[in-house]
């Protein structure tokens, strides 16, 4: 089944204690990027990539880091989180650009910064 | 601020009723597209409509593009209560086709 995992789903944690949100697909889509949801505030994006080894920031990128060693995967690094990082991630990818076509979804990580 | 916003924010109807939502955008567009999201999962795409095109159906779903007024709608005929969800607009921009923007969202509850 074509999809878009993230892990972990749900997660606690406290203010500075380093994390990694997992993003991995298996549609070999080229286009990656980390949008986070906040009420009031809808989707905004942290990081996007075209492909391996190319990462571009996005409109909320500090305090975030992202690599792309694998088509496959694209995980979300938070060096030293803080409350403000309390949100609603999603993973999302597609075949070569939003300008060409739609995204595919993972199903979110919602972390708690304490 | 943001490059879509949709309007209403939120919208209640009956089932069988029909909803239309609004997009109204900022800048030169390369495509629109519409997601539904179902209350804290993930985004689900609905349709895409290019610049050069002016209306899209997808089964009970109806969108417009009216890019000199840069806007669009979404219109859900004889609406069920499985429509019940958040539905965003999105926009790549012509001078960004690298991103892809999204607006606040209309939720829409369908009652039975």
């Amino acid at each position: 089944e074509a999809q878009v995992t993230q892990n972990p789903r749900y997660l606690i944690t406290v203010t500075g204690k380093k994390l990694t949100v997992t993003c991995s697909q298996n549609m070999n889509h080229e286009y990656m990027s980390w949008y986070r949801q906040d009420p009031g505030l809808g989707l905004r994006q942290i990081y996007y990539s075209m492909n391996v080894e190319v990462t571009d920031k996005g409109d909320v990128p500090e305090g975030y880091k992202v690599s792309r060693k694998e088509k496959r995967n694209f995980p979300l690094i938070l060096e030293s989180p803080s409350p403000n990082q309390t949100s609603l991630y999603f993973c999302a990818s597609t075949l070569a650009s939003p300008d060409t076509g739609e995204l595919f979804f993972g199903e979110g990580s919602r972390l708690t910064v304490l | 601020s943001q490059q879509g916003e949709e309007d209403p924010q939120a919208l209640s109807i009956q089932e069988g009723e029909n909803a239309t939502m609004n997009c109204s955008y900022k800048t030169s567009i390369n495509n629109l597209q519409w997601y539904r999201q179902n209350s804290g999962r993930g985004l689900v795409h609905l349709i895409l409509i290019r610049s050069n095109e002016r209306e899209k159906h997808s089964g009970r779903l109806r969108v417009t593009l009216d890019t000199s007024k840069k806007s669009s709608s979404l219109l859900i005929t004889a609406s069920r209560a499985a429509d019940t969800a958040s539905y965003f607009c999105a926009t790549a921009r012509r001078a960004a086709g690298n991103k892809l923007t999204f607006g606040g969202g209309t939720r829409v509850l369908v009652k039975p």
